[in-house]
């Protein structure tokens, strides 16, 4: 199976701040790479997907990039809706796999 | 605009099997994929598996096989998952998703959830 890694773990930050979260496969993985939002008591929502492209309605200030077995998630200036957690998920082979997440609090 | 309603929350015995539901409106089964997630309290996401409904085609990963089945009913157009031989670690709340229209294991619509607490 591939391993997906986030760095950091959780991130404090504060609104207005730029927020970048890394997610490392364990294997190349193309850019079969996706991005979900997660609050608490709430599904996922889809925010990128195939690396870099925004999921429609997900503000611009999300935007994903890399390729291979490095990946990031950048959010240009937090918003207050955006505290949550951050999964990174693999497609590109069985079984997909999810990163543990990324906790990024208001500090 | 897709939607996805799951059934309601179980409580179970060790040993006992659970079927959830998923019920799709605003579109039909027959032009995606239902993909299954859960999470265990506190932790993260786990794909269980997949049904593609149009082409009766099915994925499970490893962990689950033997265990796990999913199913389909066009005519209701509701997508099942029954787990057997529940254990106190299947507690989790277990999530239906489509997959996009593109087919690539990106997951655009998500149910809202079914709790299942495994416990004597």
């Amino acid at each position: 199976d591939i391993q997906m890694t986030h760095s950091p773990s959780s991130l404090s930050a504060s609104v207005g701040d730029r927020v970048t979260i890394t997610c490392r496969a364990s294997q190349f993985i193309g850019t079969y790479l996706n991005w979900y939002q997660q609050k608490p008591g709430k599904a996922p929502k889809l925010l990128i997907y195939a690396a870099s492209s925004l999921q429609r309605g997900v503000p611009s200030r999300f935007s994903g990039s890399g390729s291979g077995t490095d990946f990031t998630l950048t959010i240009s200036s937090l918003q207050p809706e955006d505290f949550a957690t951050y999964f990174c998920q693999q497609s590109y082979s069985n079984p997909i796999t999810f990163g543990q997440g990324t906790r990024l609090e208001i500090k | 605009q897709v939607q996805l309603v799951q059934s309601g929350a179980e409580v179970k015995e060790p040993g006992s099997s659970v079927k959830l539901s998923c019920k799709a409106s605003g579109d039909t089964l027959n032009t995606y994929t239902i993909t299954w997630v859960r999470q265990a309290p506190g932790q993260g996401l786990e794909w269980m598996g997949r049904i593609i409904p149009m082409l009766g085609i099915k994925n499970y990963t490893q962990k689950f096989q033997g265990r796990v089945s999913l199913t389909a009913d066009k005519s209701t157009n509701t997508a099942y998952l029954e787990l057997s031989s529940l254990r106190s670690d299947d507690t989790a709340v277990y999530y239906c998703a489509r997959d996009t229209p593109a087919g690539s294991d990106a997951f655009d619509f998500w149910g809202q959830g079914t709790m299942v607490t495994v416990s004597s």
